[in-house]
């Protein structure tokens, strides 16, 4: 059964550092890889999407890297802002035919200015 | 925007009662599922449409538990004789096919 961790489970940094999250899964037979944030009260924002193809994908100060063969992947987040503060999430697909998403528990990160 | 959207946002039930949460999906994904998130957690599968046809069902936690998708558009959740451990916040997403998934702001249902 495939397993998804993240760590850590919290992370306070001052405004403007670069930060990085981390996601590991115990299967390394994944299909996609998925990054998601979520804000108190609110549902899932897709952040990232990495097939199990690619080795990595940006967009804007976001970039989602991805190691099948170690089961590992990092987002990666530049100059970080206050509105950055949320929980982020990672998930992965297992395979294309069943495209459930298990996911980490998440990294709750909190930018002070 | 369409974007998936959930209703209602938020229903309270006492132990016992039975509920409906609908989702209505991105106007033509054909793929639709539905994820449990308890308190601190990550959100848990519970199962999953394509079309009208329901594929996997292995997250429903009982038999109290009951999702359909008649016309391979709008999805019901029900649950039976709510139980406490019933609260969480219940998730819908919706994809096309093998691509990114994209979810609603949730229903969280409270069990007294």
């Amino acid at each position: 059964k495939q397993e998804v961790t993240q760590i850590p489970a919290a992370l306070s940094v001052p405004e403007g550092e670069n930060l990085v999250l981390n996601c590991s899964f115990t299967d390394s037979a994944i299909y996609n890889l998925q990054w998601f944030r979520q804000d108190p009260g609110k549902g899932l924002t897709s952040l990232l999407l990495i097939q199990s193809s690619q080795r990595e994908q940006t967009s804007g100060r976001l970039n989602a890297s991805l190691d099948k063969s170690s089961g590992r992947s990092t987002l990666y987040i530049a100059a970080s802002q206050p509105g950055d503060s949320a929980t982020y999430l990672c998930a992965v697909y297992q395979n294309f035919g069943n495209e459930k998403l298990t996911f980490g528990t998440g990294t709750r990160l909190t930018i002070i200015p | 925007g369409a974007g998936v959207s959930q209703s209602p946002r938020y229903k309270v039930a006492k132990r016992g009662q039975d509920v409906a949460l609908r989702c209505d999906p991105i106007s033509g994904h054909v793929s639709l599922f539905w994820y449990q998130q308890a308190l601190g957690q990550g959100p848990e599968f519970l199962t999953y449409f394509q079309n009208e046809a329901q594929l996997d069902k292995s997250g429903l936690p009982s038999d109290r538990f009951f999702a359909e998708r008649p016309e391979g558009s709008v999805s019901t959740l029900k649950i039976q004789r709510t139980q406490q451990e019933d609260s969480a916040v219940y998730l819908c997403a919706s994809c096309r096919g093998g691509h990114e998934q994209f979810f609603g702001p949730g229903t969280r249902l409270t069990v007294l």
